[in-house]
């Protein structure tokens, strides 16, 4: 069945890149999308991008898809304190059903 | 942006009464909305496919007759749980796409905390 996986934990430093990486297991995904959840809030979706791309960039944040290897990843540069969160990374094959990650608590040291 | 907003934001019920979530798209029009239950420290998971004006779509194990949805107009949507208990304590977060864009966005609400005493 599907499923989507992330590490669970990651510490960087103020103005450091952070790398959030996902695995999906499901080959027919064909939209991959990143969403960020602060405490006791609902999720904000921060990018996606379609199965024929490679790479997506929004300002701060790249999106990184091998879809050969079913890996997905989220960079954002220059990380801030307000971007500590919990990323939430999912997929989906017709945009309505969404599969999600266990999401990637991210903590930034000041 | 497209803005979804839950009303509670949370509520604590006694075990047996039922409960009623609202969901709702504020400056636009949704056809579809989703309703989501998420564990704490765990993922979200679909509970069900609403659409106006028919019935939902109810995901693998959920209880239609325990999770009701209806959702009578194109801004909103409702959840009741009914004969509430300790185990349905939970979040519960709904979203929905925009009629006016594209199918595969979905924005969700702030989410709703039940407990259950």
């Amino acid at each position: 069945g599907e499923d989507v996986e992330q590490s669970l934990f990651l510490s960087v430093r103020e103005g450091d890149s952070s790398v959030i990486n996902c695995t999906y297991t499901d080959s027919s995904s064909t939209y991959l999308y990143w969403y960020k959840q602060e405490p006791g809030a609902g999720l904000q979706l921060l990018t996606y991008i379609f199965s024929n791309m490679d790479m997506k960039q929004d300002q701060r944040l790249t999106v990184l898809l091998n879809k050969k290897d079913k890996h997905l990843s989220l960079r954002i540069a220059d990380t801030q304190t307000g971007d500590s969160a919990i990323y939430f990374c999912a997929e989906s094959i017709d945009g309505n059903k969404l599969v999600f990650g266990a999401g990637t608590i991210l903590r930034v040291k000041s | 942006g497209a803005v979804v907003s839950q009303h509670p934001s949370w509520v604590i019920c006694k075990s047996g009464t039922s409960v009623k979530i609202e969901c709702r798209s504020l400056d636009f029009q949704a056809t579809t909305m989703f309703w989501y239950r998420q564990f704490p420290k765990q993922s979200l998971m679909l509970m069900a496919t609403s659409n106006e004006g028919s019935k939902a779509t109810y995901e693998q194990g959920v209880e239609k007759d325990k999770f009701l949805i209806n959702h009578a107009s194109l801004t909103l949507s409702t959840l009741t749980v009914t004969s509430a208990h300790p185990e349905d304590s939970s979040f519960y977060i709904c979203s929905s796409t925009d009629d006016r864009t594209s199918t595969y966005e979905q924005y969700f609400g702030p989410g709703t905390r039940l407990t259950v005493t």
